[in-house]
């Protein structure tokens, strides 16, 4: 992987229950960004969080970020089947580039 | 909804076709970039422009070429495809962040191209 793990990489869950997604990353950073990616479409952003924020709400969306572990997570609450997709977080470096990691792949069963 | 648009969305073509994958934003986004990926993987960024006539490859090298002749377009081409370039390729686009950041990219939607 150019940046780091994810994990897991692939989860499967009943509809109503919580996802987490974790996310490592292996140089320092300027953000994390958090993306989704339904089957054979593009990535659309979910959420930004700064190096210097520890974590962030959007909707039913909570991410961590603690940059002692250079880890991440995702938390999903009161998953629908439509949240199925992959996830992918990405490291955003002064360099301006985007790196992303290997993504998961969730299904939510109706 | 994204303004970014690409196309082809699909693409077979045999070895040895030149191919060009098209690009456009009406954001007026400075920076774009072209990701390659593969079913199920990570995405590998291939070339990104921070403006008009700024090209830089990324951190997979590629076969394919990049220009930027206008703010609002970025063709990827291959002049001589072959199977090896099967892949999906995503475009994207990002407003300049403070002291060179990247925020959120926008993405297309992907040309998938096979290569027989």
């Amino acid at each position: 992987s150019q940046q780091g793990e994810e994990d897991p990489q692939a989860l499967s869950i009943q509809e109503g229950e919580n996802a987490t997604m974790n996310c490592s990353y292996k140089t320092s950073i300027n953000n994390l960004q958090w993306y989704r990616q339904n089957s054979g479409r593009g990535l659309v952003h979910l959420i930004l969080i700064r190096s210097n924020e520890r974590e962030k709400h959007s909707g039913r969306l909570r991410v961590t970020l603690d940059t002692s572990k250079k880890s991440s997570s995702l938390l999903i609450t009161a998953s629908r089947a439509a949240d199925t997709a992959s996830y992918f977080c990405a490291t955003g470096r002064n360099t301006g580039k985007l790196i992303f990691g290997q993504g998961t792949t969730l299904q939510v069963k109706p | 909804e994204a303004d970014i648009y690409q196309t082809p969305r699909y693409l077979v073509i045999g070895t040895g076709k030149k191919i060009t994958l098209e690009c456009s934003q009406t954001m007026g986004h400075d920076k774009m970039y072209w990701y390659q990926q593969d079913p199920g993987m990570e995405l590998h960024l291939i070339h990104y422009s921070y403006g008009v006539n700024s090209t830089e490859k990324g951190d997979l090298s590629s076969e394919s070429t990049v220009s930027r002749i206008r703010t609002e377009h970025f063709p990827l081409t291959l002049e001589s495809a072959r199977p090896s370039h099967t892949s999906q390729y995503l475009c994207a686009s990002s407003e300049n962040g403070r002291g060179g950041k990247t925020g959120e990219l926008f993405f297309g939607e992907g040309s998938r191209l096979t290569v027989l």
